[in-house]
């Protein structure tokens, strides 16, 4: 299957500092991608859609300026946690569509202290 | 909106068992993915299924697309340790978009 690569896979910051996340499909384009947001035994939450060259969508709940979402290549989409607390620690999982199949990163876990 | 209501939550079974788990849905799905993820790992795509009705097999692993498409069960044949973890099923609904179920806990005592 398609290969979506995810970094870092762990990161503890301090609160009020910013965190950016990289998702890269590495063997296909991707227009669109998704963030996720991950707790313990849960499933996944979607956050937003990033899409290449436009505004990312968010879901309801979502704070688009504490979260933001750059997909400026058709391989690259990040997300950055601003100004980053510690309820923001969390499982952080990107994903890609190649065809109708999604494939994801390796996650990141954010631990803010 | 869209919901998938995952069934069991858990399942603590022998070695060498069969396993199924199943999920179903109001909504009608246009592709069906069954996913398992380890500890701090993303997901892994097992099987993906595109027509209502579909059987489709991956080694032991065995899902179906209900005829309605409104549901989907996952098989998983003579059980190894390694088939712990988690498994999500997760519908598409349009622009690719998933809605996944809460997850099946799978642990095999050796």
């Amino acid at each position: 299957g398609a290969v979506v690569s995810q970094h870092p896979s762990r990161v503890i910051c301090k609160s009020g500092t910013s965190v950016k996340i990289e998702c890269r499909s590495l063997d296909f384009q991707a227009t669109t991608m998704f963030w996720y947001r991950q707790f313990p035994k849960q499933s996944l939450m979607l956050m937003a859609t990033s899409n290449e060259g436009s505004k990312a969508t968010y879901e309801q709940g979502v704070e688009k300026d504490k979260f933001l979402i750059n997909h400026a290549s058709l391989t690259l989409s990040t997300l950055t946690v601003t100004s980053a607390h510690p309820e923001d620690s969390s499982f952080y999982i990107c994903s890609a569509t190649s065809g109708h199949e999604a494939f994801f990163g390796q996650g990141t876990r954010l631990t803010v202290v | 909106g869209q919901q998938l209501n995952q069934s069991p939550q858990s399942m603590f079974i022998q070695e060498g068992e069969d396993v199924s788990m199943n999920c179903t849905s109001s909504s009608i799905f246009n592709t069906w993915l069954w996913y398992k993820q380890d500890p701090g790992e993303g997901p892994v795509l097992l099987i993906a299924l595109y027509k209502a009705g579909e059987l489709t097999s991956n080694g032991r692993l065995t899902a179906q697309f209900g005829i309605t498409r409104k549901d989907s069960f996952l098989n998983i044949s003579a059980s190894i340790p390694s088939d712990v973890g988690i498994y999500f099923c997760a519908g598409n609904i349009y622009g690719n978009k998933l809605v996944f179920g809460a997850g099946t806990i799978l642990r095999v005592k050796s």
